[in-house]
């Protein structure tokens, strides 16, 4: 089974500029998050989805940042305008309803110049 | 203070040495609790799940104190291999990380 992807892997961008991160999670999961990492700050749990609803968006950091989840099989982070904090490893993470345990993608590492 | 919180570390250890991480929680309705480790430049990935009865996989275990509300791992025979960070999460409907604790174990 393929287990959450992420694209793009890298993404280098700069001041200004709008930026997409996509996640596909493992099939049949009913709950996506994404987290954000940063040596100075650690994981931290910007939004997170059941059934393609957000319930619960209390860590996205400011207006600029946005997510969807259009369909049980696609979801996007957008920040517009980007802004060098924003520089950091962006994760995507999907569970199944019966159980806590997450499973992480690879991440998308965004520098923001 | 955090919701969960983990031994500062860095932990550097020889090969072969026993060590224990303990993580604290604040949140008294935690009902899940997991230990995961995570490799420089990787995704966290799941390293076992903590029981109130305590769980043992090969050389790692795994202990939940309710009433004192911490978590412990404890690694036996430390190897090379064993070189991650390990993260604490305590979920309440909603997972909560700890910053995690650096192991390095040497040759």
């Amino acid at each position: 089974d393929a287990g959450v992807i992420q694209s793009p892997r890298h993404e280098v961008t700069e001041m200004g500029q709008e930026v997409t991160l996509r996640c596909k999670p493992i099939s049949g999961h009913d709950y996506l998050f994404w987290y954000r990492q940063t040596m100075m700050r650690g994981l931290e749990l910007l939004i997170y989805f059941n059934n393609n609803v957000p319930i619960d968006d209390s860590g996205m950091p400011e207006d600029r940042f946005s997510a969807k989840m259009p369909n049980a099989s696609f979801s996007t982070l957008k920040i517009q305008p980007s802004e060098p904090r924003d520089s950091a490893v962006y994760f995507c993470a999907s569970n199944g309803a019966s159980t806590d345990t997450q499973y992480f993608g690879p991440g998308t590492r965004l520098t923001v110049l | 203070r955090k919701e969960v919180e983990q031994d500062p570390g860095p932990f550097n250890v020889p090969e072969g040495a026993t060590v224990a991480f303990n993580c604290t929680y604040s949140n008294s309705a935690s009902q899940s609790f997991f230990w995961y480790r995570q490799d420089c430049r990787k995704e966290p990935k799941l390293l076992m799940s903590v029981y109130s009865s305590g769980n043992e996989d090969g050389r790692f275990t795994a202990q939940l104190n309710r009433a004192s509300q911490y978590i412990s791992l404890l690694i036996r025979d430390s190897k090379l291999s064993d070189s991650a960070t390990y993260l604490c999460v305590v979920s309440a409907g909603k997972s909560t990380f700890g910053d995690g604790t650096t192991l390095t174990v040497k040759p």
